[in-house]
């Protein structure tokens, strides 16, 4: 199971929107209904931001949406604020042996 | 309030072996799966490995299977992983992290680091 591909880095302006993509295949992405998208700053535990494609958990700012069309799933970062700096990752619940699987990770800057 | 915390991490040979554990607290642990995800240097997360609220059912990614064991035992709300065989691509930050309904990862401890060096 290969891990999912997202941009290396994307970087923004404060009060910007920046969208973040997280290619797969049919087998994860594609076919699955349960894409999700985690916030990492380093040295701190990581943090749920997006389940099942676009619900956003309880607590998480509505600046956060995610969507999907086909292979890919996106997360879109509106109204960018200097807290936002961080690494994200998209996570695929998969159809084959390998249940879970993870993107490359996208180093989000703000300007 | 959910917490997990891991502990167990440490600076190990190649070919050598170290448990982790994570403790949980804040919700019924019996009732969820629990994971092992790890950060190698430099690149991103990686799965390891899942085992059901029951612990009957494990899964494993391809590059641990057969060296890495994942347990639980729910009478003291902790989560295990024996890592035995240990390489120097095993070296990353391990967090535990608690599965909601199977599929994503909605709690997340804040690691416990794994040196694998001679």
């Amino acid at each position: 199971q290969s891990a999912l591909t997202q941009p290396a880095s994307v970087s923004g302006s404060p009060g910007q929107s920046i969208t973040i993509s997280c290619t797969g295949t049919s087998s994860d992405v594609g076919g699955s209904k349960y894409v999700s998208w985690y916030q990492h700053h380093p040295g701190k535990a990581p943090k749920l931001l997006i389940s099942e494609v676009s619900n956003r958990p309880s607590g998480v700012s509505n600046r956060f949406s995610g969507s999907k069309s086909g292979n890919t799933a996106s997360l879109t970062i509106s109204g960018l604020l200097a807290e936002d700096e961080a690494e994200y990752y998209c996570s695929s619940y998969t159809s084959s042996s390998t249940p879970y699987v993870f993107g490359t990770g996208t180093k989000v800057t703000v300007l | 309030e959910v917490q997990l915390l891991e502990s167990g991490g440490g600076l190990v040979q190649p070919g050598g072996s170290l448990r982790l554990s994570c403790a949980a607290s804040g919700f019924t642990f019996t009732n969820y799966a629990m994971s092992w995800v790890r950060q190698t240097p430099g690149k991103g997360l990686e799965w390891v490995s899942v085992i059901s609220g029951s612990g009957s059912r494990t899964y494993y990614a391809d590059s641990v299977k057969g060296r890495f064991t994942i347990s639980r035992d729910n009478s003291k709300n902790t989560l295990y992983l024996q890592m035995n065989s240990l390489r120097a691509d095993d070296t990353a930050v391990y967090y535990c992290a608690k599965v909601e309904w199977g599929y994503y990862f909605d709690y997340w401890g804040q690691g416990t680091v794994v040196t694998v060096s001679s």
